[in-house]
Parts: C-alpha cells; structure tokens; sequence
C-alpha cells in the first residue's frame, strides 16, 4: 500500500547543512512535497518537485529526488535555528490526496 | 498572504457529543480538504471536496462524518456522537486546482475528547 517513512530526529549546529530523508512506496506518485510545521501552527508548503524531475534548488532549499529507489530528500543549506520545526514528506497520489510521513523533527543548535 | 483559517483553535467536548469544525478557506480556491493528525502520528487525509459534493473520503470518513459548504466561504467538518479516538489535530486545506496538488492548510483545531 501507500506508505511514506522518515527519520524521526535530526540535530545540527547552525551554520551547517541539514539533510533530511523521506522514502515512499508508491511509484505511481505525480508530485512529492516538503512541509514545515512550526509550533503551533499549521503545514507550511516548502517546495514540491514533480516525479519527472530529478533535482529542484530554491534559495537555501535543495530537493533531490531518486525515483529508482523511491528516495526524496531535502537538503537545507546554511541552516538557521528559524529552521527549527517538524519537516513533513508527502507524496500526491491522484489528484485528490497526500500521504504524509510521520515527520522530521529538526533541532538546530547555536 | 491569503490564507485558510480554522476555528476553534481548541476544543474540549464529551465523549457522544456533537462538534462542528469550521474553516474558511482562501476565496479564489475551488478544492477543500479536511486531514487530522492523531499525537505522535502521521497527517492522514479524511476528505476531498468539489463542486459542493465528496470527491474522494478515506476509511477513517464513516458516517459518523460530514462536510459541508454551508455559504459562499465556510467549509465544515462534523463528528456525530464523537469518540475518545477522535481527539486530534484536525487539519483544513485548499486549492486552487489539483493539478499539482499545492495545498495551503490551516493552522489546525484541536479536538480533545474526554
């Protein structure tokens, strides 16, 4: 079935990269998607890369997609502890919903 | 920026009472959704809705669910005879079209079932 999986926790010192991880089963996915949730607040759309792409750069965000392994990634350049916040993968399944994962919670420490 | 806004932000109800979650979504999107996410779980998607009808609901949308589009701008989730279960972070969204499936969601209403 439809599943998409991620690490629960990332810790990293400012300044420094953040690379965090997503994997999904379906291949039939049209779009994938990165959401931040701060606290208390609501699913904040990132950027979303479409299944044909490999690669998607914008400002400090990259998202590289490997479609073969079914592997996506976000990688936050010059990290900032603004970027602290849970970090949600989803992928579009049809034109109706999302399948999200269960959340990267990123620290960024000083 | 426009945005989808939700309340209550927070509710407390009683295990078999009725709840009305409300949402306006943003004036120019034609697509509404209602996800929730149980504490420590994932978002799950609950309901699609188009053209004042359901377009596509999850298992989680039984019949102790509805939606409704009551005027021009509100969209709302009901939960008949709520359960303890059913306390989550209920999540509204918006689009403009589905074609890329960009959903701007609210902040959430928090439902606590005791």
């Amino acid at each position: 079935g439809e599943d998409v999986e991620q690490s629960l926790f990332l810790s990293v010192r400012e300044g420094d990269s953040s690379v965090i991880n997503c994997t999904y089963t379906d291949s039939s996915s049209t779009y994938l998607y990165w959401y931040k949730q701060e606290p208390g607040a609501g699913l904040q759309l990132l950027t979303y890369i479409f299944s044909n792409m490999d690669m998607k750069q914008d400002q400090r965000l990259t998202v590289l997609l490997n479609k073969k392994d079914k592997h996506l990634s976000l990688r936050i350049a010059d990290t900032q502890t603004g970027d602290s916040a849970i970090y949600f993968c989803a992928e579009s399944i049809g034109t109706d919903k999302l399948i999200f994962g269960t959340g990267t919670r990123l620290q960024v420490f000083p | 920026e426009p945005e989808v806004t939700q309340t209550p932000s927070h509710q407390v109800t009683q295990m078999g009472q009725e709840v009305i979650l409300r949402c306006v979504p943003i004036s120019n999107h034609l697509y509404f959704y209602w996800y929730r996410q149980i504490l420590g779980q994932k978002v799950e998607f609950l309901v699609s809705f188009y053209n004042n009808e359901i377009s596509e609901k999850s298992e989680i949308f039984d019949d102790q669910f509805s939606v409704e589009r009551p005027d021009g701008s509100n969209f709302t989730l009901k939960i008949r005879s709520t359960k303890l279960e059913d306390s989550a972070m209920y999540f509204c969204a918006s689009s403009r079209d589905p074609g890329a499936n960009v959903l701007t969601f609210g902040a959430g209403s928090r439902l606590t079932v005791l």
